[in-house]
């Protein structure tokens, strides 16, 4: 597609449950990010994918927060067992991986947790 | 811990007036991005600034980097009521990620 693609773009969900959100990175891009925002907060880095190499996981918060990239392409984040602190915007974006490159961000998805 | 961390948190001008943020970071960087977000949805890439260097300018934006002060600044020019929204710096440091500031958020009054 044109830009990156997340979804869904709003979620409420239940604290306890599971829940997946979606990037679909742009077209051509090997590179993936997720980030996190609390509301009037700075972005907070989750994981970065860039290609086969193995992801830098070092910003995931618990063991609960996982996340993958099938065929290079599309990553699901995954967080198990949803609190109230989980509540917050997840951005993902993507870019071409050369240095300084700029990074394109998706519209984000609003979690709510209940 | 943060790497950039954004100067004033909040700025309110009126329009045509000159807005600058400024920006500081810890650790040797390759580049310097500045972001803008509206209603806190997706960053939109403003600038880039490489470690080399000194003043960079797009349009009404003006870039500068001072990396013996590790800072930077972000100057908009005759400001427009449409320029209202947060304002983020980024820094790459080569671990192939952007590390992202607090933001600044500005409001331009009609």
């Amino acid at each position: 597609g044109a830009g990156v693609s997340q979804s869904p773009s709003n979620k409420v969900t239940e604290k306890g449950k599971d829940v997946e959100l979606r990037c679909d990175p742009i077209s051509g891009h090997t590179a993936l990010y997720w980030y996190r925002q609390s509301l009037g907060q700075g972005l907070e880095f989750l994981i970065y994918f860039q290609g086969n190499s193995a992801p830098d996981k070092s910003g995931l918060p618990s063991d609960r927060f996982s996340a993958e990239r099938t065929g290079g392409s599309v990553s699901t984040l995954t967080i198990q067992r949803t609190q109230q602190e989980d509540s917050a915007v997840y951005l993902c974006a993507s870019s071409l991986v050369i240095s300084g490159n700029t990074i394109y961000f998706g519209e984000g998805s609003w979690l709510t947790v209940v | 811990s943060q790497q950039g961390e954004e100067d004033p948190q909040a700025l309110s001008i009126q329009e045509g007036e000159n807005a600058t943020m400024n920006c500081s970071y810890k650790t040797s960087i390759n580049n310097l991005q500045w972001y803008r977000q509206n209603s806190g949805r997706g960053l939109v890439h403003l600038i880039l600034i490489r470690s080399n260097e000194r003043e960079k300018h797009s349009g009404r934006l003006r870039v500068t980097l001072d990396t013996s002060k590790k800072s930077s600044s972000l100057l908009i020019t005759a400001s427009r009521a449409a320029d209202t929204a947060s304002y983020f710096c980024a820094t790459d440091a080569g671990a192939q990620k952007l590390v992202f500031g607090q933001g600044t958020r500005l409001t331009i009054n009609p």
